[in-house]
């Protein structure tokens, strides 16, 4: 079974700092992994994916992940955070369906 | 931009009662999921929908729970006697599927239920 961890309930930041959302993986074989984002009574927002090649992933609003396969890790990165990324982010890795981790609130304090 | 949309935005039912979620997907695409989320916990599948059939169902999708694409453009999904437990957040999600596990499903905004 394939599966995503996100050991962080909250991440608390000042805007303008650096923010990693971590997340972890368990696969069998080579892993899909996603990233999307949840604003307050909105849905589910696709930021980026990783599915083969560069280990490093763009994605929107400036987001950035990198794949570990050694680490099997899977970390959502912005080099500078902003008020507006306040939100509750979702790791998954994908088989026939998403498969989701519990999420990790994200707090950017001015 | 296409986007999934989703009605009603809140149910509020009886215990027992028949409930019909609505979902359009984006126009050009062929696959169309439902996932819920309860309160707290995290976003789980229920069933994929492909070429008017069911694709895949995970365990919690049971006799209560049906999906049907009544015509070109809707997907729904009904659950035929609600339980408390029931109550959730329903997304819809679309995707194109190039291939299996690669493709991006794009989510609506949800249909929050409420069962009392």
């Amino acid at each position: 079974a394939q599966s995503v961890a996100q050991p962080e309930d909250q991440v608390n930041v000042a805007e303008g700092n650096p923010l990693t959302v971590k997340c972890t993986y368990s696969v069998s074989g080579n892993p899909y992994l996603f990233w999307y984002v949840q604003y307050p009574n909105r849905g589910l927002q696709f930021l980026l994916k990783y599915i083969t090649g560069d280990n490093l992933v763009k994605g929107s609003y400036g987001f950035e992940a990198e794949f570990n396969k050694s680490q099997t890790s899977f970390h959502l990165k912005k080099p500078s955070a902003l008020v507006s990324d306040s939100a509750l982010y979702f790791c998954a890795i994908s088989g026939y369906a998403l498969n989701f981790g519990k999420g990790t609130s994200l707090l950017v304090t001015p | 931009e296409p986007e999934v949309t989703q009605t009603p935005s809140h149910q509020v039912t009886q215990m027992g009662q028949e409930v019909i979620l609505r979902c359009v997907p984006i126009s050009n695409h062929l696959y169309f999921y439902w996932y819920r989320q309860i309160l707290g916990q995290k976003v789980e599948f229920l069933v994929s929908f492909y070429n008017n059939e069911i694709s895949e169902k995970s365990e919690i999708f049971d006799d209560q729970f049906s999906v049907e694409r009544p015509d070109g453009s809707n997907f729904t999904l009904k659950i035929r006697s609600t339980k408390l437990e029931d109550s959730a957040m329903y997304f819809c999600a679309s995707s194109y599927r190039l291939a299996e596990g690669t493709d991006t499903q794009y989510f609506g905004p949800g249909t929050r239920l409420t069962v009392l």
